[in-house]
């Protein structure tokens, strides 16, 4: 149980263009799905808690226009990079918290996906 | 503020040996918990172990045990009987109790890498 997807795993895309990463909770309803980013050989970094429903909540520094993000159910949240350049280049996770199963309020997190600017 | 530190950038293992992961952190809040993931090179991060701020014993997962010592704000990851598929990279995280939306703050990571 408790198992989180992203799609895509991989994308290489044209600087310019926007491009959409799913999060979904396979097995379970998420009350609140996580954003984060990772650059080669650096920690996560929260970009934004999203809950279902209602706007993202953002972190400091994270430009709100540049990352959409919507979640539109309980078991799905997307990520949206608009205008992507080389700098946005680097892996992003997602995560979903739910107070079950495991009564910790864990966050599962799901594989990845790796985004190629050029 | 609100720190997590782990100061061991990287550290090589002998397989089969323990290890230990440093973790500290820096809060004025009573209530908080600890977690330990696993990210190998795929990049997908595996929940290890979990400790609550209230817990009376450290808690223990397979061949995962956490030293955790509140008084010293450590919450060290000890991992026995290393294995080669235990390369990879560990985070520390924790959850404020006052942290709006159940974030988690992650600590740099180590690299672990088991030798045969």
């Amino acid at each position: 149980g408790a198992v989180v997807s992203q799609h895509p795993s991989r994308v290489i895309c044209k600087s310019g263009t926007s491009v959409k990463i799913e999060c979904r909770s396979l097995d379970f309803q998420a009350t609140t799905m996580f954003w984060y980013r990772q650059f080669p050989k650096q920690s996560l970094m929260l970009m934004a808690t999203s809950n279902e429903g209602s706007k993202a909540t953002y972190e400091q520094g994270v430009e709100k226009d540049k990352f959409l993000i919507n979640h539109a159910s309980l078991t799905l949240s997307t990520l949206t990079v608009t205008s992507a350049h080389p700098e946005d280049s680097s892996f992003y996770i997602c995560s979903a918290s739910s107070p079950e199963p495991s009564g910790n309020n864990e966050q599962f997190f799901g594989p990845g996906t790796r985004l190629t600017v050029l | 503020a609100q720190k997590i530190t782990q100061t061991q950038p990287g550290m090589f293992v002998q397989e089969k040996e323990a290890v230990t992961l440093d973790c500290t952190y820096d809060t004025s809040d009573p209530s908080y918990g600890l977690f330990w993931y696993k990210q190998p090179s795929s990049g997908e991060m595996i929940f290890l172990i979990y400790q609550g701020s209230y817990d009376q014993q450290n808690a223990t997962e397979g061949r995962y045990s956490l030293n955790f010592q509140k008084a010293r704000k450590s919450a060290n990851l000890v991992i026995s009987a290393s294995q080669l598929g235990d390369s990879a990279m560990y985070f520390c995280a924790m959850r404020f109790a006052k942290a709006a939306g159940n974030k988690l703050t992650f600590g740099g990571g180590t690299r672990v890498l088991v030798k045969p």
